[in-house]
């Protein structure tokens, strides 16, 4: 079965620091990936995913992330982090049928002034 | 355009009673999606329908039940309401459902059962 997982519940990163969001994924099969963002109380905007290609991939917002088989992550990254990007962030995979998508348990993101 | 809109936002319900929440997808997808996503976890896959059938069920007991609508909207009912139904529920729509263009989610209805 396949499963993701986040290891950082909880991150604290500087107004203009960079960021990097760890996900390590377990999937037969090459992997669907996505990165989702959650501000309070609301649903999930779609970041970036990666189907095949280029392991590198942009996003919005500013933010990419890096597709690695060889360490089954996908991390996703921003150079420099603004206030407004404090919110819970979620990687996912999508299965073989296309049908589900499995959620890590999410990293919440605090930015400090 | 409009996105994935649900409906109601927020709802409270008494344990034992039954409920139904409302999904309409973005314009020309066809495919609707069902998660629940308690406080502080990510979300959990209940259902997948795609042209009005049902594609896919996540490991939820019988109490929850979908549909969808020949205008592809859905509706999830849950019925015998429990503490620990008490959550976030997503909606998420899609052009097809294989997920091959992504999925795209609503703001949620949130269910808080007393």
């Amino acid at each position: 079965a396949q499963s993701v997982t986040q290891p950082d519940i909880h991150i604290t990163v500087s107004e203009g620091a960079s960021l990097e969001l760890r996900c390590n994924y377990s999937y037969g099969a090459t992997p669907y990936l996505f990165w989702y963002v959650q501000s309070p109380g609301q649903g999930l905007q779609l970041l970036l995913k990666y189907f095949s290609g280029d392991t590198l991939v942009q996003g919005i917002k500013g933010f990419e992330a890096e597709f690695k088989r060889s360490q089954s992550s996908f991390n996703l990254r921003k150079p420099s982090v603004h206030w407004s990007d404090a919110a819970e962030y979620f990687c996912a995979v999508l299965n073989n049928a296309g049908n589900m998508l499995t959620f890590g348990g999410g990293t919440r993101l605090m930015v400090k002034p | 355009d409009a996105g994935v809109t649900q409906s109601p936002t927020h709802l409270i319900k008494t344990r034992g009673q039954q409920v139904t929440l409302r999904c309409s997808p973005i314009s020309g997808h066809k495919s609707v999606s069902w998660y629940q996503q308690v406080l502080g976890q990510g979300p959990q896959f209940i259902f997948q329908y795609y042209e009005k059938e049902e594609r896919g069920r996540g490991n939820f007991p019988d109490r929850f039940s979908a549909r969808q609508f020949p205008n592809y909207s859905s509706e999830l009912n849950v019925n015998a309401l429990l503490l620990g139904d008490s959550a976030l529920y997503l909606c998420a729509s899609s052009l097809t459902g294989t997920g091959s263009y992504g999925y795209t989610f609503g703001s949620g209805t949130r269910l808080t059962v007393v």
